[in-house]
């Protein structure tokens, strides 16, 4: 089955500091999501990337999927208080397959 | 839209008691996801539904657990009888057709049995 890995567990920055998150899987990708999770809070969806080289932004958020397909990296440049909180990568095992999702990243950020 | 809507927010419960979860889709979705979130274990998927079919429950723990959904706009998540372990927080999460779309997130039941 599909294991997603995600390093690290957690992080502790500066504000303002730019920092990366990374999601490895054991297999091909079929897709990879981002999401956001603070605490008491369900899952927001960030971004989803589907081809080999991909990159997406969001404000201060990039998102890039590697050609090979199997990893994946979350980058936030000049964090802020706001970007604190769990960071999660899903991706399906297989074609039409629910999501499998990594462990998560513990992300806060400090002044 | 109002998004994915569960219910209750928070349940306190003693074991050996029946715990009934509840989730509203997003309207006009067609898959539905239950999950269940640990320290230990992440997130997991329990079971998964399509035009209100389960379509995979290899992910439900137990006999004790066992899900519903009688109409698109409505499911149910029952574990009788619950026990300390299945302390958790549930997510219920809907998607427009597939199982492998962008899937959107309820706020989560926070579940503890004593």
């Amino acid at each position: 089955s599909q294991e997603l890995e995600q390093s690290p567990q957690s992080l502790i920055v500066q504000e303002g500091k730019n920092l990366t998150i990374n999601c490895t899987s054991s297999k091909t990708l079929y897709g990879l999501y981002w999401y956001k999770q603070k605490y008491g809070e369900g899952l927001i969806f960030l971004m989803m990337l589907q081809k080999g080289g991909e990159e997406k932004s969001h404000e201060k958020i990039t998102a890039k999927l590697d050609e090979k397909k199997q990893q994946s990296s979350l980058h936030i440049t000049a964090s802020q208080p706001s970007h604190a909180g769990i960071y999660l990568c899903g991706a399906p095992p297989a074609r039409n397959t629910p999501l499998v999702f990594g462990k998560g990243t513990r992300l806060s950020v400090i002044a | 839209d109002a998004g994915v809507i569960q219910s209750p927010r928070h349940e306190v419960t003693e074991m050996g008691q029946e715990v009934t979860l509840r989730c509203k889709p997003i309207s006009g979705h067609n898959s539905l996801f239950w999950y269940r979130q640990t320290m230990m274990r992440g997130l997991e998927l329990l079971i998964y539904f399509n035009n209100n079919v389960p379509i995979d429950d290899s992910g439900m723990p137990e006999d004790r657990f066992s899900a519903k959904m009688p109409n698109a706009s409505f499911s149910t998540l029952k574990i009788q009888p619950s026990e300390p372990r299945d302390s958790a927080v549930y997510f219920c999460a809907s998607s427009l057709t597939g199982a492998s779309e962008t899937q959107y997130f309820g706020p989560g039941t926070r579940l503890l049995v004593l």
